[in-house]
Order: structure tokens, then C-alpha cells, then sequence
């Protein structure tokens, strides 16, 4: 059974770099054919996209958050992580790890962490 | 970016009843869409993929319909454990893959 699980500060202050580590369990992150991803939730509000990255190491940004978002593997810790650039309140939410895959040709997000709550403010 | 619209954003119903969740692409997608479940303070859980294809372990009552822009998320008879928020979620092409603001069922 795979199972991800994020981790990293819970507060953030403003203009900084937040930065998040999801380790993964119970499967190889070198593993073909999977995208390891971010998803973010705003408090009481909807799912968003922020990106993922390929099995390969090739990375895919949700257009909107592009020129703050660096994404990366560490196949030796199993563990793949996110940095948001210069964040603002407006970043504070709940942010998912969640590993992207595809049967019958078709991708859906199949397993997901808990998630973890990051704070902006000073 | 594919703006996917669900409705109704609220829906009220009773154990034992019918559920019909829409959720409308504002271009093309094929099949290429998926419908999650979310109950407060966990992660979302995959429902169906493809348009119409239950995920493992997804029980029987929970089917999906539809391609291109109009999709329809149907749950047979409304269990206790039903009560949720449901979510559409799109990948076509030339587009970041983007969710639907979601559909909460409540209970009635």
C-alpha cells in the first residue's frame, strides 16, 4: 500500500520561500509512469493544482503559480519536494501531496498525504 | 484553462436517496475526467476515472456519465457515509489540469 505523507514549517512569513517534503511509502518514486504532485486547498474553498513532477524528473507548473515554483526528486530519500517563492497570505492553505497515475489511459490522483496545513503571516 | 463548473453547489437530500451531481467543462475534454470524494479534515478520495469508470473498491452505487463538456456524477440511494464533497477534475489538452468547485451533499 503506498502512502504519502507531507512534512515541513506550518508557518511561514511573508515574502520568504515555503518549502514542503512528501516522503513516499510502499513504492518507488522511481517507479515508471507516475507524476508525484502538489494540490493545495484555501481554507473552506476548492481544490487547485499546483503542479508535478515526472517520474524522470521532468517538472510540470500549473501556469499560475509557474515563476515561483520549483519542483524535485530525491530518489535516494524516496521523497519528493515543493518551493513557493515570495508567498503572501494569499498561499495559506492546505497542501496536499498526492501521487498521479493512469489506468485504462486515463490519470486520476489515486493516493494522496493528509495533507498539511501552511500559515503565511509575520 | 478549462473552467469546470459543478452544480448544484448544495444538495439536500435523505438516506436512501438518489444523488445526481453535475459538473460542466467550459471546452472539450473527451473522457478525460475524474470525480472525487472529500470528507471534512481528509484528503480526497478518487470515485471515478475516464468519465465512467469506478475506481477499486468504489462501491456499485456511485457511477459516472457523460464526455466533452457535460458530466454527471450519480449516486443510486444515499448512504450515512455519502454525506461529502464531491469534486470534478479535468486534464484535456493545451489546458492545466484544473477541479470543479465542488458539490457538497448534505444531509436533509
Amino acid at each position: 500500500q503506498v502512502q504519502l505523507q507531507e512534512s515541513g514549517p506550518g508557518l511561514v512569513k511573508p515574502s520568504q520561500t515555503l518549502s514542503l517534503t512528501c516522503t513516499v511509502s510502499g513504492g518507488s518514486i522511481s517507479s515508471g509512469g507516475y507524476y508525484w504532485s502538489w494540490i493545495r486547498q484555501h481554507p473552506g474553498k476548492g481544490l487547485e493544482w499546483i503542479g508535478y513532477i515526472y517520474y524522470s524528473g521532468t517538472p510540470y507548473y500549473n501556469p499560475s503559480l509557474q515563476s515561483r515554483l520549483t519542483m524535485s526528486l530525491d530518489t535516494s530519500e524516496n521523497q519528493f519536494s515543493l518551493k513557493l517563492s515570495s508567498v503572501t497570505a494569499a498561499d495559506t492553505a492546505v497542501y496536499y501531496c498526492a501521487r498521479y497515475s493512469s489506468a485504462n489511459r486515463f490519470y486520476f490522483f489515486d493516493y494522496w498525504g493528509q495533507g498539511a496545513l501552511v500559515t503565511i503571516s509575520s | 484553462e478549462i473552467v469546470l463548473t459543478q452544480s448544484p453547489g448544495t444538495l439536500s437530500l435523505s438516506p436512501g436517496e438518489r444523488a445526481t451531481l453535475s459538473c460542466g467543462a467550459s471546452q472539450g475534454v473527451s473522457s478525460f475526467l475524474a470525480w472525487y470524494q472529500q470528507k471534512p479534515g481528509q484528503a480526497p478520495r478518487v470515485l471515478i476515472y475516464g468519465a465512467s469508470i469506478r475506481a477499486t473498491d468504489i462501491p456499485d452505487r456511485f457511477s459516472g456519465s457523460g464526455s466533452g463538456t457535460d458530466f454527471t456524477l450519480t449516486i443510486s440511494r444515499l448512504e450515512p457515509e455519502d454525506f461529502a464533497v464531491y469534486y470534478c477534475q479535468q486534464y484535456g489538452n493545451a489546458s492545466p489540469l484544473t477541479f470543479g468547485g465542488g458539490t457538497k451533499v448534505e444531509i436533509k
